[in-house]
């Protein structure tokens, strides 16, 4: 099984619809991401939580929201999905400083027509 | 706040031949520095990092950075690539946020070998 487990890996949805990307992870990290690739932006950070109680905005954490089920799941929302939330998502989970670095899930690829 | 810049969005190289990917940081703290690759259609792969001692690191299929602290500057290099080289290179900067670290992304650049 993978580390980090990312579903679904495909997703169509239509404007204004609700929409949640899950993840989990098998490493026993406390820490876990949200990251949204575009082509010519690399990733960028969406929310992070370095444990169950914590929750933080990144960079672009307008229009999404996360939940903290467990140490091992961290789930992302968007509410009212729009087209620019069109893009490939990735979770990821680190230890604590990321000396060990940081591993990524598959990712989810997110089409908002 | 630290931030990565990858000089390259795009890097055509021919088979056998040498490349150097470009990556510099701003940081005014230690860091650590990675570099991830994505191969077509996959997730993100950990190449190599740099947390301390030699500023020389290497990875298993041979490609290798270097730490200048001087420079800011952690560059990618293979003395010889192949076409199972192609992909999508991003180097990344641990930094430092209100509660802990999260990593940092440069845009990215995109290696194409070609015969």
């Amino acid at each position: 099984d993978a580390d980090v487990t990312q579903t679904p890996r495909n997703r169509i949805t239509k404007t204004g619809k609700r929409i949640m990307l899950e993840c989990s992870q098998t490493k026993g990290h406390d820490r876990m991401y949200w990251y949204r690739q575009d082509p010519g932006l690399g990733l960028r950070l969406i929310y992070y939580s370095f444990d169950v109680k914590d929750i933080n905005k990144g960079e672009i954490s307008d229009g999404y929201s996360v939940s903290r089920q467990a140490q091992a799941k961290f789930s992302l929302s968007l509410e009212s999905a729009i087209p620019n939330q069109t893009a490939l998502y990735f979770c990821a989970t680190s230890d604590l400083d990321g000396a060990r670095g940081y591993t990524f899930g598959s990712g989810t690829r997110l089409t908002v027509v | 706040a630290q931030s990565v810049t990858q000089l390259d969005s795009q890097v055509p190289v021919f088979e056998e031949a040498p490349v150097e990917l470009r990556c510099n940081y701003s940081s005014s703290v230690s860091v650590y520095l990675f570099w991830y690759v994505q191969y077509p259609n996959q997730g993100l792969q950990l190449l190599l990092k740099y947390l301390s001692g030699s500023t020389l690191v290497e990875s298993i299929n041979g490609f290798e950075a270097e730490f200048n602290k001087s420079q800011t500057s952690f560059h990618l290099r293979k003395p010889s690539v192949h076409i199972s080289d192609t992909a999508e290179y991003f180097c990344a900067v641990n930094a430092f946020t209100n509660s802990g670290y999260a990593l940092n992304f440069g845009k990215g650049t995109s290696l194409l070998v070609t015969p």
